[in-house]
């Protein structure tokens, strides 16, 4: 099996930078995406990372640490339109699978 | 933009009932999902299909089963509803091969009563 470890929680002030974390123990590893969820809505795809290293797309950056098992998704210059929840899932092989984790609802506040 | 689209976005039906949820794709994808969301436990992943008539079981099958007779849509079935499978169910697909994103419906929020 595999787990995905994500915080539950997190608050921020607009303006601000908030970093998700996602912890990962997975044999097989094959990349790992990051999406986001509005309240309601439908998950939208944000980042894929296989490689170690970060990825930026202009406010939102991911990082991966494959040696570590590590991810985390970075939010700047945050905007109350950022409150959603962010999921982290785990490809593993060539499986058409992603396990995910339970997901990180951030709130931005004014 | 790839559009899927489920059926209902709220359902309510009765314990023993057959309950069927329908999800379409516009964008010639090959593979489809079917997750079922629920708080702090995230997507789990129930069935998907890799191509039309094609299945495979996910995490959580028991109570489910699918149907895609069609390359753009992909039905659960719930064969006799129980309340423990009130939940929001989510359907996905994605073109096959490499690390292509899945792409998700606004989702179907079924309560059985």
């Amino acid at each position: 099996g595999q787990n995905i470890d994500q915080p539950t929680e997190m608050t921020a002030t607009e303006g601000a930078i908030v970093q998700i974390n996602c912890t990962y123990q997975t044999s097989g590893f094959n990349g790992l995406f990051w999406y986001q969820q509005h309240a309601g809505e439908a998950p939208t795809f944000l980042s894929y990372n296989v490689l170690d290293g970060l990825e930026e797309k202009g406010r939102f950056s991911s990082f991966l640490s494959r040696s570590k098992g590590y991810s985390y998704l970075l939010l700047k210059e945050l905007q109350m339109k950022d409150s959603a929840s962010y999921l982290c899932a785990v490809k593993r092989g060539n499986d058409y699978k992603l396990s995910f984790g339970a997901g990180t609802t951030v709130t931005v506040r004014a | 933009d790839v559009k899927v689209t489920q059926s209902s976005r709220y359902l309510v039906k009765r314990t023993g009932e057959k309950v069927f949820l329908e999800c379409v794709q516009d964008m010639d994808h090959e593979n489809m999902f079917w997750y079922r969301q629920d708080p702090g436990l995230g997507l789990r992943l129930i069935y998907f299909s890799y191509d039309v008539k094609m299945k495979e079981k996910g995490d959580i099958p028991e109570g489910y089963s699918v149907s895609r007779e069609k390359k753009e849509r992909f039905s659960l079935i719930l064969e006799s509803a129980s309340t423990n499978q009130t939940s929001m169910y989510l359907c996905a697909s994605r073109i096959s091969g490499g690390n292509q994103p899945q792409h998700f419906g606004d989702g179907t929020r079924l309560s059985i009563l």
